[in-house]
């Protein structure tokens, strides 16, 4: 079974812009989170997606958002790009069984740099 | 909020030997999973072992196991026979075993970074 896939792997923008990341969970996962990884501030949930609704959302700035389609991939995008924004953005799935008890699997994730 | 600490920054170990990671977690719920990732320079976070919290018995993957002290809220991890492979940042984990309707957000830890000399 493939994994937790991610596109692009890298991607270099500048302030000011918007971007979109992508994620493909593990076939027949339905749930998926993103986070924001950076040496500073570490690894951070930014929201978590199932059946195409948000479950949760982390403590981070409306530019950032994000939404999941009817076959369980989710993208993430993120307006008027700061320096800040700089980070590995990853992605994870899990099949998301009641109670929790799920493992969640991780994508390669998508390294951003803004200038 | 959940908190988890991980006090080592940095560890380091001989190839075969044995070395112990520390993670002491924040909480005030009595139910809860615990975890720990492995990245190595690749990125990818791969999953090394996870603990229930109602589970008395502490947790074994081959060479790894770990130390699980409820009342201490503490999760440590140790990994035997050390391998050149099992060098990477090291990231303890908490989530929240909630209902149905509960979040799988986890709370990681800052990481350690473990270096294993041949």
């Amino acid at each position: 079974k493939a994994g937790v896939t991610q596109t692009p792997r890298y991607l270099i923008k500048t302030r000011g812009q918007q971007v979109t990341l992508s994620c493909s969970p593990i076939s027949g996962h339905r749930s998926v989170s993103w986070y924001q990884q950076t040496p500073g501030q570490g690894l951070q949930f930014l929201f978590e997606y199932f059946s195409e609704t948000q479950r949760n959302k982390g403590n981070f700035p409306g530019r950032f958002s994000g939404r999941q389609f009817s076959n369980s991939r989710s993208e993430m995008n993120v307006s008027t790009l700061e320096l800040g924004d700089s980070a590995l953005y990853l992605c994870a799935s899990s099949t998301r069984l009641a109670g929790g008890s799920e493992t969640q699997y991780f994508g390669p994730g998508t390294r951003l740099l803004v200038l | 909020a959940q908190t988890v600490t991980q006090s080592q920054p940095e560890m380091s170990v001989q190839e075969a030997e044995t070395v112990t990671l520390s993670c002491t977690y924040d909480t005030s719920e009595s139910d809860y999973y615990l975890f720990w990732y492995k990245q190595p320079p690749s990125r990818q976070m791969i999953l090394v072992i996870r603990q229930e919290a109602y589970k008395q018995q502490n947790a074994t993957e081959n060479r790894f196991s770990v130390n699980f002290q409820k009342a201490a809220k503490s999760f440590s991890l140790k990994i035997s026979d050390s391998q050149l492979g099992d060098a990477a940042m090291y990231f303890c984990a908490y989530r929240s075993a909630g209902t149905q309707g509960g979040s799988e957000k986890l709370v990681f830890g800052k990481g350690t970074k473990l270096t294993v000399n041949p």
